[in-house]
């Protein structure tokens, strides 16, 4: 089991820019969730699927925000155009429906200069 | 409008002592609560969990505790140990959904 894999681990970026950041999920996990961190607020939720469909992203900050799961087994969250306040770690997490806790990737770090 | 709360940002203990971080919910409708420890450059990984019916459970040196009147989760490690250094993040189901709402975080320094 190679865990959550996130992509990239770091990323720096102009204002303005196109990011886009990855997650594969654990295999057999349906749920899965990207969440922000940052220093004033921890660990935000910004969406979450279940079955690969969007149940809840009324964390998503902005229509510059946008995530997508094509299949089971890949998501990306972009932001287009990037601004600096987007600095943060990005988490991507899976679970399996109704199980217990979620497995965290790594983390992306986004800087957005 | 911060559901789960962790006053205390950072916490410094010594070896072998007890360890206690806080924290607080404004939501009466959490099903289950969580604790996630975080070292640097890692993802948050699970540590213990508790039900809403319940008011605590234990794992090892870990212990949670539950107090609903007060909508007041505390974790205790004892005895604490240097590896223990670490972010320490609460976290709460609301009922009927898959997701967790989680804290800003207590970091805690075990001083050898």
């Amino acid at each position: 089991d190679a865990g959550v894999i996130q992509s990239p681990r770091h990323e720096v970026t102009e204002m303005g820019q196109e990011v886009t950041l990855r997650c594969k999920p654990i295999s057999g996990h349906n749920s899965l969730f990207w969440y922000r961190q940052t220093m004033m607020r921890g660990l935000e939720l910004l969406i979450y699927f279940n079955n690969n469909v969007p149940i809840d992203d009324s964390g998503m900050p902005e229509d510059r925000f946008s995530a997508k799961m094509p299949n089971a087994s890949f998501s990306t969250l972009k932001i287009q155009p990037s601004e600096p306040r987007d600095s943060a770690v990005y988490f991507c997490a899976s679970s399996r429906q109704g199980g217990f806790g979620y497995t965290f990737g790594s983390g992306t770090r986004l800087t957005v200069v | 409008d911060q559901q789960v709360k962790q006053n205390s940002p950072s916490l410094s203990v010594q070896e072998g002592r007890i360890s206690i971080l806080n924290c607080d919910y404004t939501n009466s409708m959490f099903d289950y609560f969580l604790w996630y420890k975080k070292y640097p450059a890692e993802g948050p990984t699970f540590l213990i969990s508790i039900s809403s019916i319940k008011d605590k459970n234990e794992d090892g040196r870990f212990t949670v505790f539950l107090n609903k009147s007060a909508k007041h989760l505390s974790l205790h490690i004892v005895p604490s140990q240097p590896g223990d250094s670490a972010v320490y993040f609460c976290a709460a189901m609301p009922s009927g959904t898959y997701k967790y709402i989680f804290g800003t975080g207590t970091r805690l320094k075990v001083l050898a």
